[in-house]
């Protein structure tokens, strides 16, 4: 079945520390990406997101995702994380048309940033 | 300013009755969508519609239903055969179906008591 899997359920860490979040998806073919990200308290928005092009991509809040098509990744990446960034972070897919054309969510990470 | 309006927020209901959750957009988006989010599972999609009148399901549309007579809006039913309906429900909207960047709601969160 056609899936997004995002490796890290939980995420714990101290601030100006790195952060990289995992994302594998199993669509063959041309694909959206996308990273959306839900603050405490706050509904869902978007991070990032690749259509083409440059597979690095750079997002809201310094955040950056690199697409890598031979290993059907996109992972999330922030060199420097603050407090502010503690949330619950989900990647994203949207399929080709002849998967049903439809965005489709990884089980999501929680990011806990220690002050 | 424009966005997308779920209501209630918070909702309770007794195991056997239908609920029907609340989802209105001024974005002038044509496709709608509604979301169950569970701890550990992501997102999944239960119903969408790309234009008034026209819906498909999703991946877990059963014990749901839903309606699009508007534009604007796109209620969600939680009926009485949904076996497990305590959940965070999140409504969406984009420009089209083609377009994944979508816009949500801010949820509501339904307990079946």
């Amino acid at each position: 079945a056609q899936s997004v899997s995002q490796h890290n359920h939980h995420v714990i860490l101290s601030e100006a520390a790195s952060l990289e979040l995992g994302c594998n998806y199993s669509y063959g073919g041309t694909v959206n990406l996308f990273w959306y990200v839900q603050y405490p308290g706050q509904h869902l928005q978007l991070l990032l997101k690749y259509f083409s092009g440059d597979p690095l991509v750079k997002g809201i809040k310094g955040f950056e995702a690199e697409f890598i098509k031979s290993k059907f990744s996109f992972n999330l990446r922030k060199p420097s994380v603050q407090w502010s960034d503690t949330a619950e972070y989900f990647c994203a897919v949207k399929a080709p048309r002849a998967a049903g054309n439809k965005l489709t969510f990884g089980g999501g990470t929680r990011v806990l940033v220690k002050p | 300013d424009g966005g997308i309006t779920q209501s209630p927020k918070y909702l309770f209901r007794k195991e056997g009755q239908n609920v029907t959750l609340s989802c209105e957009q001024n974005l002038n988006h044509d496709a709608m969508y509604w979301y169950r989010q569970d701890p550990g599972q992501g997102l999944r999609l239960i119903y969408y519609s790309q234009i008034v009148n026209d819906f498909q399901k999703g991946d877990i549309a059963e014990g749901y239903s839903v309606s699009r007579e508007k534009k604007e809006s796109f209620p969600l039913t939680v009926t009485s055969a949904q076996k497990n309906p305590t959940a965070f429900y999140l409504c969406a909207s984009s420009i089209d179906l083609g377009i994944g960047e979508l816009f949500f709601g801010e949820g509501s969160r339904l307990t079946v008591l």
